[in-house]
């Protein structure tokens, strides 16, 4: 079992539509969980973090977490065109400063 | 955010020579870097954690002799990538910790490595 599983995708959704992006892992004491977009070619960017069980929200942008499951997602809401990328899901090792990445989850917006 | 920049963002090398990418945090101190290699349409694998003063660890399965890692400073790190062959060429990515627990990483712009 890989420690951080996301779906491959693509994941295409209309502009406008609120996007889902899901994320498992399989280390229940980790703590830190992370998500960021990678644009191709380019270095990965943080759009959030979170913590603590329940919900986060930055803008457009909400992430939830599930300790008993596991389980971290990613919302997009008024998804946009320029959303379009590979969305990552990182997960920090316990114990250690290590950040354990999925193999991301590629996003379409269609315009 | 904190800015972490990384050089060169893309290199061409001839088989069997040397490749240097530095990995600088320019507004903070990083105790920690990381370095990444990402195959094209793969996730970022990681292939060593270096901490300024000491030696890098590497994960396994990286060829520690072959990729050295220098953290000379609390803000510069350097991967060289020794007698470069064209199975060596990838996306390489370092990230800068500000060293606290469950802190984020900020990544560099990364360095298209093309082994000819």
């Amino acid at each position: 079992q890989k420690e951080v599983e996301q779906n491959s995708g693509p994941l295409s959704v209309p502009e406008g539509a609120i996007a889902s992006l899901n994320c498992t892992y399989s280390d229940r004491g980790s703590q830190s969980f992370f998500w960021y977009r990678q644009y191709s070619g380019k270095s990965p960017e943080l759009i959030m973090f979170i913590y603590s069980n329940g919900d986060k929200e930055d803008g457009r942008f909400t992430a939830q977490l599930n300790k008993a499951s596991q389980y971290v997602s990613l919302l997009i809401r008024d998804s946009q065109p320029s959303d379009s990328a590979t969305y990552l899901c990182a997960v920090i090792a316990p114990g250690t400063y290590k950040y354990i990445f999925g193999t991301g989850t590629r996003l379409k917006v269609l315009a | 955010g904190a800015v972490v920049s990384q050089h060169p963002s893309w290199v061409i090398c001839k088989s069997g020579t040397s490749v240097k990418i530095e990995c600088r945090s320019l507004d903070f101190q990083a105790t920690t870097m990381f370095w990444y290699r990402q195959f094209p349409k793969q996730s970022l694998m990681l292939m060593a954690t270096s901490n300024e003063g000491s030696k890098a660890t590497y994960e396994q399965g990286v060829e520690k002799d072959k990729f050295l890692i220098n953290h000379a400073s609390l803000t510069l790190s350097t991967l060289t990538v020794t007698s470069a062959h064209p199975e060596d060429s990838s996306f390489y990515i370092c990230s800068a910790s500000k060293g606290t627990t469950n802190t984020e990483a900020f990544f560099g712009q990364g360095t298209r490595l093309t082994v000819v």
